[in-house]
């Protein structure tokens, strides 16, 4: 199985900061990566798809970059609504796998 | 709109079976690739299965291969979830979720399962 793992676990952040997330996966799995938000006791929001694409309705301040085995994930200017847990996930064998999620909260 | 709605959850003994449903509506169920995923309490997300538009191709995480099967009947826009020998560490929130390339677009608010005595 493709092992993934994001760093940082948890990250404190203001509103308006420039916020980086990564994902490493253990083997290349192209550009087959998906960035998830999830807000507590809601179901995820896809954000990213193929590493870099932004899915239909999410605002253009989530950027996603990446091939191989390094992905990021960026919010270029953080909201309130924001504060959330992130999860990459690869598409690219199965199992499909999940980072262990990035937690951003407010500073 | 997309909405997809899943039901079936409850609480079941060690052992026991459970059957979850995932009822599509908005898009063209067999036209797409569906998948269930989990997120035990307080924890990650795991995907645990997903299925083929016309069900010929179905996958499944290693630690539910044997007790659990995916299914699916377009003609009812529905998908399914089939758990046998249900343990401790399957009780997580299960979401249906209308896949695209390989990825999960739209998810289910989620149903709970709890695996308990």
């Amino acid at each position: 199985d493709i092992q993934m793992t994001q760093s940082p676990s948890t990250l404190s952040a203001s509103v308006g900061d420039r916020v980086t997330i990564t994902c490493r996966a253990s083997q290349s799995i192209t550009t087959s990566l998906a960035w998830y938000q999830q807000k507590p006791g809601k179901a995820p929001n896809v954000l990213i798809y193929k590493a870099s694409s932004l899915q239909s309705g999410v605002p253009s301040r989530f950027s996603g970059s990446g091939s191989g085995t390094e992905f990021t994930l960026t919010i270029s200017s953080l909201q309130p609504d924001d504060f959330a847990t992130y999860y990459c996930q690869q598409h690219n064998s199965y199992p499909r796998t999940f980072g262990q999620g990035t937690k951003v909260e407010i500073k | 709109e997309v909405q997809v709605v899943e039901s079936g959850g409850g609480l079941v003994q060690p052992g026991g079976s459970l059957r979850l449903s995932c009822a599509g509506s908005g898009f063209t169920l067999s036209s797409s690739w569906m998948s269930w995923l989990r997120q035990a309490p307080g924890k990650g997300l795991e995907w645990v299965a997903n299925i083929k538009h016309d069900g010929g191709e179905k996958y499944y995480v290693d630690s539910v291969k044997g007790r659990f099967t995916i299914s699916r009947d377009n003609a009812k826009n529905s998908l399914y979830l089939q758990m046998n020998s249900l343990r401790a560490e399957d009780t997580a929130i299960y979401y249906c979720a209308r896949d695209g390339a390989g990825y999960s677009i739209d998810w289910g608010q989620g149903t709970l399962v709890t695996v308990s005595s």
